[in-house]
């Protein structure tokens, strides 16, 4: 069965300082790769998606990048942290389709 | 701009109780729309799928009908208990073969004893 890793699961980290989130997927191959963010009082936004390795489309300008250096592992990076980058950044993959498969999250507070 | 609604924010039942959210979406132009339930500080599950094409989706407790023409759609519960107290986020996907969602804020349901 498939299952998707998210780590850390909390993170404080202080303004201007960078940041690297990893979410890794097993028991499928070549799956579409998302980072969603869900910030307080608002919905779920997509960040980025992957269809392949090294393919990262970005859906909104922002501080944050995404790379997909292997085929089952996909990493949210910052060089310099904002306070409005603190959120809730969840890590989903979906096999070229719904449905979608969400790992638990990583809370992430910009001090 | 797709953009998705969903009513009431926030519901509070007695368990047992029948009951139905509401998502609405400004586009009609959709490929699916997506159930999920959210745990507190969690990720979501997928709950339900609907295709364009279809009309409704049933698993266990749980009935979801999309009507595309007029944007809306509904996931009835039936006999709440408190294990179904969570967020409810209903999505819409505005690509083919992607899950480019578009998620509406989500109702907090909760269902005491």
């Amino acid at each position: 069965s498939q299952t998707i890793h998210q780590w850390p699961a909390t993170l404080v980290q202080p303004v201007g300082s960078p940041l690297s989130l990893e979410c890794t997927v097993e028991g499928t191959s070549n799956p579409n790769l998302y980072w969603y963010r869900q910030a307080a009082g608002r919905g779920l936004q997509l960040l980025f998606y992957s269809v392949g390795i090294g393919q990262i489309s970005s859906e909104v300008p922002q501080n944050l990048s995404a790379s997909r250096p292997q085929d089952r592992q996909f990493i949210l990076s910052s060089k310099k942290l904002l306070l409005s980058d603190s959120g809730f950044y969840l890590c989903a993959w979906s096999l070229k389709g719904p449905p979608l498969h969400f790992g638990n999250g990583t809370r992430l507070t910009v001090t | 701009k797709q953009e998705v609604t969903q009513i009431p924010a926030a519901l509070s039942v007695p368990e047992g109780e029948n009951l139905v959210l509401n998502c609405s979406f400004t586009d009609s132009a959709i490929y699916n729309l997506q159930w999920f339930r959210q745990d507190p500080g969690k990720g979501l599950t997928s709950l339900l799928l609907i295709q364009s094409s279809q009309r409704e989706q049933t698993s266990g407790r749980l009935n979801a009908s999309l009507d595309k023409s007029s944007g809306r759609s509904t996931l009835y519960i039936a006999a709440s208990q408190p294990g179904d107290s969570a967020t409810y986020l209903c999505a819409v996907s505005i690509a083919y073969n992607t899950d480019k969602l578009i998620f509406g804020t989500g109702t907090r349901l909760q269902v005491f004893p």
